[in-house]
């Protein structure tokens, strides 16, 4: 079983459309939690952390279940511009040297 | 954030050659990393960069292949020797930032991109 998993996609959605993608993880001892995001041809950048509590950043709302060992992310009003692969990490640790990355969700918004 | 360059962009090298790519970053960190990512993969750890000692390798992968400097706190290379067209991927370096809430995370460089034939 892979550290984190995540399902690849991809999601075409149409603009204006809301989107969810969930992310699992296998190591109960995880810590820190993030998104990041990945646009063609460049380097992953940081979208948000995860708290246990769930937070919000504009049209993004990140959750996590520890419990069931999974993340999950929200996009409400999509736009043109948040196509992109969307990386679920999970880290063991607070402070961060052992980061692991998911595969990617690949998300394209539709005009 | 950091500020996170890296050279060259992009290569295309012949087999059996070997590549230094470089990092600089805008500002002293204590840990930095190499990462590959192969088309449609996602991000691979090669090692830890460590200030004033040997870089940490992860399963996989070995000095040999990968030597790795780390001169300063704003500063580490990373070698690809002796290619060969497996190793054609993107090579990443990273920095870890402390956020807010004692939590770090890293921030990314733009990627060397490297073709082997």
């Amino acid at each position: 079983r892979k550290e984190v998993e995540q399902d690849p996609g991809p999601f075409n959605v149409p603009e204006g459309a809301t989107v969810a993608f969930n992310c699992t993880y296998s190591n109960s001892a995880s810590q820190s939690f993030f998104w990041y995001r990945q646009d063609c041809r460049k380097e992953p950048k940081l979208l948000m952390s995860v708290y246990s509590s769930g937070n919000e950043d504009g049209r993004f709302t990140a959750q996590l279940n520890r419990a069931s060992q999974y993340i999950s992310l929200l996009i409400r009003d999509s736009k043109l511009s948040d196509s992109a692969t969307y990386l679920c990490v999970v880290s063991p640790a607070v402070e961060n040297n052992d980061m692991r990355f998911g595969a990617g969700t690949r998300l394209t918004v539709k005009p | 954030s950091a500020v996170i360059s890296q050279k060259p962009s992009r290569d295309i090298c012949q087999r059996g050659t070997s590549l230094t790519i470089q990092c600089q970053v805008d500002s002293q960190v204590t840990m930095m990393f190499w990462y590959r990512q192969q088309p449609g993969q996602s991000l691979t750890l090669i090692a830890t960069a460590n200030q004033g000692s040997e870089a940490t390798y992860e399963s996989g992968f070995v000095i040999d292949k990968f030597p790795i400097s780390r001169p300063n706190l704003t500063f580490s290379t990373l070698t690809v020797s002796n290619m060969s067209p497996e190793d054609s991927s993107i090579y990443l370096c990273s920095v870890a930032k402390r956020l807010a809430g004692h939590t770090d995370t890293q921030y990314f460089g733009p990627g060397t991109r490297l073709t082997v034939l």
